[in-house]
């Protein structure tokens, strides 16, 4: 089946510093990726969405020149937090739906990230 | 307006008892999806059953089951014969409209604990 490679799986970094997500459609095709933040004990809220070769659309609320996507290729969409501070720390997950799959939405295993 | 609805943060059940877990949802897309996925401890999204708008009978999958009623707006899962590896979190989602670019909106989730 269609398969999300996500990495890091675990960050930790230091406060003013840059942090890059990366995840990798294995065996499809990714046009659009998405990006989900989810703090302890809460849901999956939707930061932005990314397409292959244009600039990504975020959500309300999400700082795009803080939160940097960048999906340059139909297999791989990156987010980077850049100055990453202590309430950035959170766990970050993509998705991508595989049109050979149907209806499901494909996810990447998550990253979680801790800025100290 | 919340678009989706999990009224319970929390649900306890006996093993190999029947549970089911509530979700309401609101749009006005003739054309939608709803999905289950569980989250364990680990944080990866495992998908559990889908349910098409347009779908007439109810979604099964194994011990999943998906409790649709269009009209009352609810989509709940059944679980049935739970097991203790069932316990973590449930969110229910939906896509609106028919694209592949069309993200998941999530509902906050229902933390299943399964007692032996």
């Amino acid at each position: 089946g269609a398969v999300v490679s996500q990495h890091p799986s675990r960050v930790i970094c230091k406060s003013g510093t840059s942090v890059k997500i990366e995840c990798r459609s294995l065996d499809f095709q990714a046009t659009t990726m998405f990006w989900y933040r989810q703090f302890p004990k809460q849901s999956l809220m939707l930061m932005a969405t990314s397409n292959e070769g244009s600039k990504a659309t975020y959500e309300q609320g999400v700082e795009k020149d803080k939160f940097l996507i960048n999906h340059a290729s139909l297999t791989l969409s990156t987010l980077t937090v850049t100055s990453a501070h202590p309430e950035d720390s959170s766990f970050y997950i993509c998705s991508a739906k595989e049109a050979r799959t149907g209806v499901g939405y494909t996810f990447g295993s998550g990253t979680r990230l801790t800025v100290v | 307006a919340q678009k989706i609805t999990q009224t319970q943060p929390g649900m306890f059940v006996q093993e190999k008892e029947a549970v089911t877990l509530d979700c309401t949802y609101d749009t006005s897309d003739p054309s939608y999806g709803l999905f289950w996925y569980k989250q364990p401890s680990s944080g990866e999204m495992i998908f559990l059953i889908y349910q098409g708008s347009y779908d007439q009978q109810n979604a099964t999958e194994g011990r999943y089951s998906l409790n649709f009623q269009k009209a009352r707006k609810s989509a709940n899962l059944v679980i049935s014969a739970s097991q203790l590896g069932d316990s973590a979190m449930y969110f229910c989602a939906m896509r609106e409209g028919n694209s592949g670019n069309t993200p998941l909106v999530f509902g906050k989730g229902t933390r299943l604990s399964v007692i032996a």
